[in-house]
């Protein structure tokens, strides 16, 4: 079975600075999804990122990049120039190619953006 | 395009009674997952419906229960309610089972 781990519970960064969260999975196959889902207060989880394992260039949204490490089985987010509208849970999550349809999620990373 | 919606927002409930959540997804999206969320277990798997057809299933009893409709809407039933069952329902919707999931606001439960 896919496992997600989040090694991190609390993170926190200064506004405008650089932030970086950890996430590891374990698999073994070889064709495969990997997210970053952001949970804030209101409890929607919102995504954020997304990486097919196949792509060896690192996925990035504004912002947001990803470290996608195959071999290490390492999916790590980095956010730049943070902002107080960042603060929320994070989520790593894995989705397996194939018939396996759902999404398996780390425990989450709880991120705090001081001013 | 609007989201996804889920109804009703919050529900409270007493043990032994049964509910039902309604999950409307995302215009043109026909995949509809479920998952429950408690800050002990975190995010777990129910399961997954496309076209009507129920094709993944999580670990949780037969009291979970759900089903799609033609207009890929669809319900998931908790039958006998347990004080555990207490969390936050999340709906999410999908194209295809390649395709990214999209989040609902969730159905927040509480059993008493």
């Amino acid at each position: 079975a896919q496992t997600v781990t989040q090694s991190q519970p609390e993170m926190s960064v200064q506004e405008a600075e650089t932030v970086t969260l950890s996430c590891t999975y374990d698999t073994s196959e070889s064709d495969y999804y990997l997210f970053w889902y952001k949970q804030p207060p209101s409890r929607q989880m919102i995504l954020v990122i997304r990486q097919e394992a196949y792509k060896q260039q690192n996925a990035t949204e504004n912002r947001f990049s990803v470290n996608f490490q195959k071999a290490a089985k390492s999916f790590s987010l980095k956010i730049s120039d943070s902002q107080l509208g960042d603060a929320a849970m994070y989520f790593c999550a894995y989705k397996g190619g194939g018939s396996n349809y759902k999404l398996t999620f780390g425990k989450g990373t709880l991120l705090t953006v001081n001013p | 395009k609007a989201g996804v919606t889920q109804t009703p927002r919050y529900l409270i409930k007493t043990r032994g009674q049964q509910v039902t959540l309604s999950c409307s997804p995302i215009s043109g999206h026909r995949s509809v997952s479920w998952y429950q969320q408690t800050p002990g277990q975190g995010l777990q798997f129910l399961f997954e419906y496309f076209s009507e057809t129920q094709r993944n299933k999580g670990n949780f009893p037969g009291r979970f229960s759900g089903r799609q409709f033609s207009n890929s809407r669809s319900e998931m039933n908790v039958s006998t309610l347990e004080l555990g069952d207490s969390a936050l329902y999340l709906c999410a919707s999908s194209t295809d089972i390649v395709e990214t999931q999209y989040f609902g606001p969730g159905t927040r439960l509480l059993v008493l």
